[in-house]
């Protein structure tokens, strides 16, 4: 069946870096945009950015700027992101998602197939 | 301060018909196309609705949505105790050409 599976959780320390996993099955990997998305305890969802498998072209959220890369591997369909310089407020659960195109009339912005989420912890 | 705005609860009994609005602007909401997320603690978001009002197979069509100009609406009738959940809108927003969605409404159901 489609889905989406993430690398496991992680404790980082204030300025490191953590990168995150994303592999898919049961579909075309390059057909499909990805997404990442992250929720903070008590907050609401906050997209980060997206990635076209296929063109590896990326776009990212201006409050990620500098910080964010996301990549692929299409050989073992897995997508990447990594968050760097990170501090406390970055603690939270990190999604991968599936979906989302470029029409005739703008971006169709929709993700129907998500990982379960990894929980990203930043501690001294 | 999310760039979509949404009521931060709503509540109705069971059986009932309750609407979650999503408020934006020209540059996201008016120009484009809005899903709609219903989140259960510790699982992964589920998608409900996408452009505007389609529902992805599996969906029950209890569960339905609708723009108007710069606002969107999701209509959740028939209500079940497990429709408990926060419900979030998302659209993409051609001025900060990025993702956004709203801050999220939480489903009490009675």
């Amino acid at each position: 069946q489609v889905q989406l599976v993430q690398s496991g959780a992680a404790v980082k320390k204030p300025g490191a870096s953590v990168k995150v996993s994303c592999k898919a099955s049961g579909y075309i990997f390059t057909n499909y945009d990805v997404h990442w998305v992250r929720q903070a305890t008590g907050q609401g969802l906050e997209w980060m950015g997206w990635m076209n498998p296929n063109s590896e072209n990326t776009g990212y959220a201006q409050n990620f700027q500098g910080r964010v890369t996301m990549t692929r591997d299409t050989s073992i369909s897995t997508a990447y992101m990594e968050l760097s310089g990170l501090r406390s407020e970055d603690t939270a659960v990190y999604y991968c998602a599936r979906g989302g195109f470029w029409g005739g009339s703008g971006y169709h912005f929709y993700m129907d197939v998500w990982g379960k989420g990894t929980t990203v912890t930043v501690s001294s | 301060q999310s760039v979509l705005t949404q009521p931060p609860s709503v509540s109705a009994a069971p059986g009932q018909k309750v609407t979650i609005s999503c408020s934006g602007s020209s540059s996201n909401i008016g120009n484009t196309y809005v899903s709609w997320y219903q989140h259960l603690p510790g699982t992964a978001p589920k998608l409900l609705i996408y452009d505007n009002n389609k529902r992805p197979s599996g969906i029950p069509d209890r569960f339905s949505g609708s723009k108007s100009g710069t606002s969107a609406t999701l209509d959740i009738a028939g209500l079940q105790t497990g429709d408990e959940a926060d419900y979030y809108c998302g659209t993409w927003d051609t001025s900060l050409i990025a993702g956004v969605f709203g801050g999220g409404t939480k489903l009490t159901v009675l």
